[in-house]
């Protein structure tokens, strides 16, 4: 199985703040690789699917960038609703995995 | 509007079974791939169960030979069946459209397996 593992685990950080995820996987997934943000209680909302494809009707703040086994998910400026969990899932071969998740806090 | 809508969570006894469905509305299930995936109390997400445009199906090694995904094209719907149910089955389930990663999911289904 392909081990996705995402640094860093749990970031504070304050509103206007750039910030940035890393996930690597154990081996190549080419750019079969997407973002979601999860909110307690709440299904995962797709960021940025095939590795640097945003989804529509996200914000341009969020961008993603990567190939092969490392990959960044970064969001130009804080904003208040952007504090939540982050996943990166590799859908390139079975089983899919997902990181262990981002937990951004506000500072 | 797309929408997707899981049912039949509940409280499981270990070794009992199961049934999740998923009835969507705005797209066509047969003509997508479609997964389960869930979340246990606290946990990463966990991708459970595919099913492709062809009717073929990928499990987790976790779940393979107890749980079992397919569909209803004349109902538009989506299911898994668990048997066979352990405690660390617990979770959310959810639904998902695997198009342009992964795009719609439902609002997720609670299992709780405990005697």
């Amino acid at each position: 199985d392909i081990q996705m593992t995402q640094s860093p685990s749990t970031l504070s950080a304050s509103l206007g703040d750039r910030f940035t995820i890393t996930c690597r996987a154990s081996q190549s997934v080419s750019t079969w690789l997407a973002w979601f943000q999860q909110k307690p209680g709440k299904a995962p909302k797709l960021l940025i699917f095939k590795a640097s494809n945003l989804q529509s009707g996200v914000p341009s703040r969020f961008s993603g960038s990567g190939s092969g086994t490392e990959f960044t998910l970064t969001i130009s400026s804080l904003q208040p609703d952007d504090f939540a969990t982050y996943y990166c899932l590799q859908y390139n071969f079975y089983p899919y995995t997902f990181g262990q998740g981002t937990k951004l806090e506000i500072k | 509007d797309v929408q997707l809508v899981e049912s039949g969570g509940g409280l499981g006894q270990p070794g009992g079974s199961l049934r999740l469905s998923c009835a969507v509305s705005g797209f066509t299930v047969r003509s997508n791939y479609m997964s389960w995936v869930r979340q246990a109390p606290g946990k990463r997400l966990e991708w459970v169960s595919s099913i492709h445009d062809d009717g073929r199906t990928h499990s987790a090694d976790s779940v393979q030979g107890r749980f079992t995904i397919s569909r209803d094209d004349s109902k538009n719907s989506l299911y898994l069946q668990m048997n066979s149910l352990r405690p660390d089955d617990t979770g959310v389930y959810y639904c998902v459209r695997q198009a342009s990663g992964f795009d719609y999911w439902g609002q997720g289904a609670l299992v709780t397996v405990s005697s």
